[in-house]
């Protein structure tokens, strides 16, 4: 079957680095999308690897290992905003999004 | 960035009416939409994905009378939640890609579903 395994809270300082892992099993693989969730709103587009390494975009870098079936989104420098849910979403040979439930990130002053 | 729009964005009904959701990609053209509904605190479910001028795919479990999908333009989508009851209360997210493969879906902002 296809599933997603990722920590479903988190608590982080602001200022400092947090790293959301991300492991997966899908039925094929077309890369893996971090997508970030605040509370009643709906999924904004944080960053998409298929080859395996680090994608560094601002403060979020998002990794990849696609022999472990492994990803990790890393948080630097946190802010308030950043409090919020982190989707882990690989894709499959069918080029569909599978979900989990995502990690809930908290962070404090 | 791709903008995709949701409208209405809060629709409170009584049981038994029809409410219809629509989904329009602003700056890009949408070959495939997709619908999800997400509960509280919940995961994300994808309800249909539906290609621009063909009937909708439904996932296994969602009734495709009930929750009617159409998709007859590059921009726009459109979801009818039929005759509806209170457990059909929920947050109803639309997203479109470009393509039909690799591209990023990119998601509205959400309408949320009250039904007394």
């Amino acid at each position: 079957g296809q599933n997603i395994d990722q920590p479903t809270e988190m608590t982080a300082t602001e200022g400092a680095i947090v790293q959301i892992n991300c492991t997966y099993q899908t039925s094929g693989f077309n890369g893996l999308f971090w997508y970030q969730q605040h509370a009643g709103e709906a999924p904004t587009f944080l960053s998409y690897n298929v080859l395996d390494g680090l994608e560094e975009k601002g403060r979020f870098s998002s990794f990849l290992s696609r022999s472990k079936g492994y990803s990790y989104l890393l948080l630097k420098e946190l802010q308030m905003k950043d409090s919020a849910s982190y989707l882990c979403a690989p894709m499959d040979s069918n080029y569909q999004l599978i979900w989990g439930a995502g990690t809930k990130l908290i962070i404090k002053p | 960035g791709a903008v995709v729009s949701q409208h209405p964005s809060w629709v409170i009904c009584k049981s038994g009416t029809s409410v219809k959701i629509e989904c329009r990609s602003l700056d890009f053209q949408a070959t495939t939409m997709f619908w999800y509904r997400q509960f509280p605190k919940q995961s994300l479910m994808l309800m249909a994905t539906s290609n621009e001028g063909s009937k909708a795919t439904y996932e296994q479990g969602v009734e495709k009378d009930k929750f009617l999908i159409n998709h007859a333009s590059l921009t726009l989508s459109t979801l009818t939640v039929t005759s509806a009851h209170p457990e059909d209360s929920s947050f109803y997210i639309c997203s479109a890609r470009e393509g039909q493969g690799l591209e990023t879906q990119y998601f509205g902002p959400g309408t949320r579903l009250l039904v007394l």
